[in-house]
């Protein structure tokens, strides 16, 4: 079975600072880690995903990833926040046959000016 | 870029009611899903779709609960008698062939039912 944990609910930070959004998976087959955003009254948008390869991952926005195998982490920063970046980021992981995806909680982004 | 697109954006609907939700889904993708997001919680899986039949189904997906693919183009979720906890956003999903392809997500149904 796999699972996605997202350590805090809702964090804040000032604009121009770091983001660091956590993510925990378990999986018992090689996963697919995916990033998506949610925008209020939007869908889901990917911003990044690691599927083999490198395990720093860039994606939309000057967001990053790092897939840490040994840490089952998958955990999502942004060197300097901005104002757009205020929204809910779910991680995901996929590795069953049909490419489902089992989410976390989500993490709501508030940035301070 | 194209987009997954679902309709209505906001149903309302009395209890016990059928209600069909759709998506046009992007034209060249082959696996197709819904999602459900119940108010302040995650975003749980409910059913996958290829080749013309279910792939993969949750537990939430009981005989109250059906889709189809009824021409080339729209994928629908069906809620033969809607109870008061099936209020909540759906969301239609597709990707192409390949295991590490991206879901690429519509902006969502919101279903209240009263």
């Amino acid at each position: 079975a796999q699972s996605v944990t997202q350590l805090g609910s809702h964090v804040s930070v000032s604009e121009g600072a770091l983001v660091l959004l956590r993510c925990n998976y378990s999986s018992s087959v090689p996963p697919y880690l995916f990033w998506y955003v949610q925008y209020p009254n939007q869908g889901l948008q990917l911003l990044l995903k690691y599927t083999t390869g490198a395990t720093l991952v860039k994606g939309i926005n000057g967001f990053e990833a790092e897939f840490k195998k040994s840490e089952t982490s998958f955990h999502l920063t942004k060197p300097s926040a901005h104002m757009s970046d205020a929204a809910e980021y779910f991680c995901a992981v996929s590795g069953s046959n049909t490419g489902k995806l089992i989410f976390g909680q989500g993490t709501t982004l508030q940035v301070k000016p | 870029e194209p987009e997954v697109t679902q309709t209505p954006s906001h149903q309302v609907t009395q209890m016990g009611q059928e209600v069909i939700l759709r998506c046009v889904p992007i034209s060249n993708h082959l696996y197709f899903y819904w999602y459900r997001q119940i108010l302040g919680q995650k975003v749980e899986f409910l059913v996958s779709f290829y080749n013309n039949e279910i792939s993969e189904k949750s537990e939430i997906f009981d005989d109250q609960f059906s889709v189809e693919r009824p021409d080339g183009s729209n994928f629908t979720l069906k809620i033969r008698s809607t109870k008061l906890e099936d209020s909540a956003m759906y969301f239609c999903a597709s990707r192409a062939r390949g295991g590490n392809q991206p879901q690429h997500f519509g902006d969502g149904t919101r279903l209240s039912i009263l």
